[in-house]
């Protein structure tokens, strides 16, 4: 079945710090990628995503490419914030007979130091 | 437009009762998705619901089950609760439905004693 790996974490960087979070994944079909963000008492929110290969999502700052040859999605940041600090999960949905069935990553906690 | 809602946002039950769980989505969303978030298995799809019928559903036993109204407002059911049940549980909208971006509710903090 589908799966996602990502980068076990915390993840501890100090501001201004550049950020990547790997992600890579396994899919039967031509997925759609996502990054969720979740902060502590939330629920998950959309942080980007993208519907095919070589399409590049992009917000807040965060940049992934949807990698079809390397069958990754790993998020990037040039320079982060306190306010990043957060649990970031990577996600796919990909359609199968039918029905699409989301796959989540076990999440990785950011912790950004002043 | 006012979020996804859920209620009750915590909640305390003993082994063996039932619990039901409240979700009202997004204005003009018809499809509502359940999720289990644990420590220990991540984010786990429960199921799908897109206008009163159930559309897709993940690995979980029977002992989980849904339902979604006319406006559609979802409940998510557990019967028999086991220990293993504690968890976050999630719900999200989206206008058509779990293949493209889901809007997640705060979610309700589920803990059996």
């Amino acid at each position: 079945g589908d799966s996602v790996t990502q980068m076990e974490g915390p993840v501890t960087l100090s501001e201004e710090a550049f950020l990547t979070i790997n992600c890579t994944y396994t899919a039967t079909g031509y997925p759609s990628l996502f990054w969720y963000v979740q902060y502590p008492g939330e629920g998950l929110q959309l942080l980007l995503k993208a519907t095919k290969a070589d399409d590049k999502g992009s917000n807040k700052g965060f940049e992934a490419t949807y990698r079809k040859e390397t069958t990754s999605f790993h998020l990037e940041k040039g320079s982060v914030q306190v306010s990043d600090s957060a649990v970031y999960f990577c996600a796919l949905s990909d359609e199968t007979g039918g029905s699409y069935i989301p796959t989540f990553g076990r999440g990785t906690s950011l912790i950004v130091h002043p | 437009k006012a979020g996804v809602t859920q209620t009750p946002r915590y909640l305390i039950k003993t082994r063996g009762q039932q619990v039901t769980l409240s979700c009202s989505p997004i204005s003009g969303h018809r499809s509502v998705s359940w999720y289990q978030q644990t420590p220990g298995q991540g984010l786990q799809f429960l199921f799908e619901y897109f206008s009163e019928t159930q559309r897709n559903k993940g690995n979980f036993p029977g002992r989980f089950s849904g339902r979604q109204f006319s406006n559609s407002r979802s409940e998510m059911n557990v019967s028999t609760l086991e220990l293993g049940d504690s968890a976050l549980y999630l719900c999200a909208s989206s206008y058509r439905g779990s293949g493209e971006t889901q809007y997640f509710g705060p979610g309700t903090r589920l803990l059996v004693l």
